[in-house]
């Protein structure tokens, strides 16, 4: 497809559970980023890549979370044990450009985990 | 860091009408400014931005301004449409390649009554 791709679209794990989700960018795009969204909020910024070098992680909430992006194209953001608190979509988008500053941002739709 | 404060978080409006949505700020050396739409189920897309070189930019019904010295810029959206129903968020970033992430607002519900 031409747009970036999120799998799972849904996911509900039991606390303690492990998950992990998938973001397919826009084929050649050099930056990617994991954003999270929580229910009537603004997404909030969780880590960036520059092809497969994660150059800021500022924004990962704790040392549960962990995203890889190993050949610069399909990323992956693990959450260990997770906690109710981890309840969001998870947004991932794509851009052409080395930066937010000179790229348009094409999000995906959306992991949305549920954390029982 | 940045913080960027958006309101109002709903809006009303009726169809024809014009909407404006303000957004404030913090970080003077923060000079791109977008917006994104994001529909029910979906992730947000850009819709308009603008930089800090510019005070108002225009696409069709769409307009964005920025006061760089209040620190403010607001988008206004005229003749209202059904499809303009959405959340809007006004977001912030810096040039820094080390810092290069958007700030989003918290959102404007923004409704369109027919």
């Amino acid at each position: 497809g031409a747009g970036v791709s999120q799998s799972p679209r849904y996911k509900v794990a039991k606390r303690g559970q492990d998950v992990a989700l998938r973001c397919d960018p826009i084929s050649g795009h050099v930056s990617l980023f994991w954003y999270q969204q929580a229910l009537g909020q603004g997404p909030e910024f969780l880590t960036y890549f520059q092809n497969e070098a994660q150059l800021d992680k500022s924004g990962l909430p704790s040392d549960r979370f962990f995203a890889e992006r190993p050949e610069g194209s399909v990323s992956t953001l693990k959450i260990q044990r997770t906690q109710q608190e981890d309840s969001a979509v998870y947004l991932c988008a794509s851009s052409l450009e080395t930066s937010a500053y000179t790229g348009e941002l094409f999000f995906g739709e959306g992991s949305r985990l549920t954390v029982l | 860091g940045e913080n960027v404060e958006q309101h109002p978080s709903t809006l009303s409006v009726q169809e024809g009408d014009s909407a404006v949505i303000k957004c404030t700020y913090s970080d003077s050396a923060s000079n791109y400014f977008p917006w994104y739409k994001q529909e029910l189920g979906k992730g947000p897309q850009l819709i308009i931005d603008i930089r800090s070189n510019v005070g108002e930019k225009k696409d069709q019904r769409i307009a964005v301004t920025l006061n760089k010295t209040a620190k403010h810029f607001s988008l206004h959206i005229t003749e209202t449409q059904p499809e303009d129903s959405a959340v809007y968020f006004c977001a912030a970033t810096q040039p820094y390649s080390s810092a290069s992430k958007i700030i989003f607002g918290s959102g404007t519900r923004l409704s369109i009554r027919p």
